[in-house]
């Protein structure tokens, strides 16, 4: 009963290098979202994806590009990290239907210096 | 996309009832009202969902009233473990557009 899963949970960077978050999920969703969320604020949509192979811009997609490749995965990079995209990284799914609501996971929590 | 408008952050103690009240003046005749709980460290959870008039679940009640421009989460009996943040959404579950605002802090107190 895992639901959505991501890797990593914490991670420290330095500015200027890359990664990739890995977000998981095992209910056979259509949609998948990137979102992150900074202290004292709500979550802000960066990326989301309403099927395999297809992938569109959320609120704030400047400086992340997304890959949707397998149904049951939606990675999230950064290719050249940023001390601005310090923040906590949440991934949600949903089925696509009317009246579903999504399911998030954990967070990543990234730390760029 | 509608605008929601809820209080920043409210106490409580345990044992009481807790309502949140959620402003979506411009609401659309096919949007729902969702609302999410979010604890520390952790993802938001779907709590409750309601169209119209009144919904109640396991954890919670919804009340909608007839013209919809306002919503209320009703907790009732909090404990201490009700300590998080609430989100109130409207829109179509399906629409990937919906935003989270800054939602409100519920602490509650022994």
């Amino acid at each position: 009963n895992a639901g959505v899963t991501q890797t990593p949970k914490f991670r420290v960077l330095k500015t200027g290098q890359s990664m990739t978050l890995l977000c998981a999920q095992d209910m056979n969703h259509e949609y998948m979202y990137w979102y992150r969320q900074d202290p004292g604020m709500g979550l802000r949509l960066i990326h989301y994806s309403v099927g395999e192979g297809t992938t569109a811009k959320g609120e704030v997609p400047d400086g992340y590009n997304v890959s949707r490749l397998k149904k049951q995965n939606f990675l999230l990079g950064l290719e050249s990290a940023a001390p601005s995209q310090t923040s906590v990284y949440f991934c949600a799914s949903d089925s696509g239907l009317s009246n579903q609501p999504q399911h998030f996971g954990d967070g990543t929590r990234l730390s760029i210096l | 996309l509608a605008k929601t408008t809820q209080p920043i952050s409210m106490d409580s103690y345990e044992g009481q009832e807790v309502n949140i009240t959620c402003s979506h003046n411009n609401i659309a005749t096919n949007d729902y009202i969702t609302w999410y709980q979010q604890f520390p460290s952790q993802g938001p959870r779907f709590i409750i969902q309601g169209y119209k008039t009144k919904v109640t679940n396991e954890v919670a009640s919804l009340f909608i009233p007839a013209d919809r421009k306002s919503s209320t989460l009703s907790l009732p009996r909090v404990s201490l473990s009700d300590t998080a943040v609430y989100y109130c959404l409207v829109g179509r579950s399906n629409d990937y557009k919906l935003s989270f605002g800054a939602g409100t802090t519920v602490t509650v107190r022994a």
